[in-house]
């Protein structure tokens, strides 16, 4: 079986601010990763995917995060937050076989500060 | 394209009452899901299915039932509602060779009293 585990369940920042939130998982079998975001009272959207390839994955709004396999950790990034930012993050797995339903984690709220 | 709806948007039921929660997409997606959010716990997989008269279970699908009759369609049911099932329901769906990429409906917030 699959987990995922978000460390932080709130995160405030100030605006221009870095900021990263942790995810690591558990697999006993290849996993693709993922981060959703979602913003109030809206349904969940993908942010950006890890399928293959390159470990640093990019999405188009500044956000990124990396796969590193070793510490089975996908943590997401952005150099300098917006208020715009401010939403639900949750990071998701799903395995390469089997029932192809995701697992997410319980979320990180991302809460940005003028 | 509305992309995936889901009706209705808000729901207060009574213990032991039914209901039928409705989805619906409208991208020929194959694979549709059922979720429930709860506060700190993420969301979890009720029932999903992978085609039309197909149905599975998820982590939790105790006291749900869900039917596909047709393929743009996903139902929810609730047949004797629990205090335990106040919570946001979502509705996802998915092509079958990308079902990492779910598409999300807004939710129905259902609270039971």
């Amino acid at each position: 079986a699959q987990s995922v585990t978000q460390l932080d369940s709130q995160v405030p920042v100030f605006e221009e601010a870095p900021v990263e939130l942790r995810c690591n998982y558990s697999s006993s079998v290849s996993v693709y990763l993922f981060w959703y975001v979602q913003y109030p009272n809206q349904g969940l959207q993908l942010l950006l995917k890890y399928l293959s390839g390159s470990t640093l994955v990019e999405s188009i709004n500044g956000f990124e995060a990396e796969f590193n396999k070793s510490q089975t950790s996908f943590h997401l990034r952005k150099p300098s937050v917006h208020i715009s930012d401010t939403a639900e993050y949750f990071c998701a797995v799903i395995m390469d076989t089997g029932r192809r339903a995701l697992t997410f984690g319980s979320g990180t709220r991302l809460q940005v500060q003028p | 394209n509305a992309g995936v709806t889901q009706t209705p948007k808000f729901r207060v039921l009574k213990t032991g009452q039914s209901m039928t929660l409705l989805c619906a997409q409208d991208m020929n997606h194959e694979y549709m899901y059922w979720y429930r959010q709860d506060p700190g716990m993420g969301l979890r997989l009720i029932h999903y299915s992978v085609g039309e008269g197909t149905t599975a279970k998820g982590e939790v699908p105790d006291g749900y039932n869900v039917s596909r009759l047709k393929k743009q369609n996903f139902l929810l049911g609730l047949e004797s509602a629990a205090p335990s099932q106040t919570s946001v329901y979502f509705c996802a769906s998915s092509y079958l060779t990308r079902a990492y990429e779910q598409y999300f409906g807004p939710g129905t917030r259902l609270t039971v009293t």
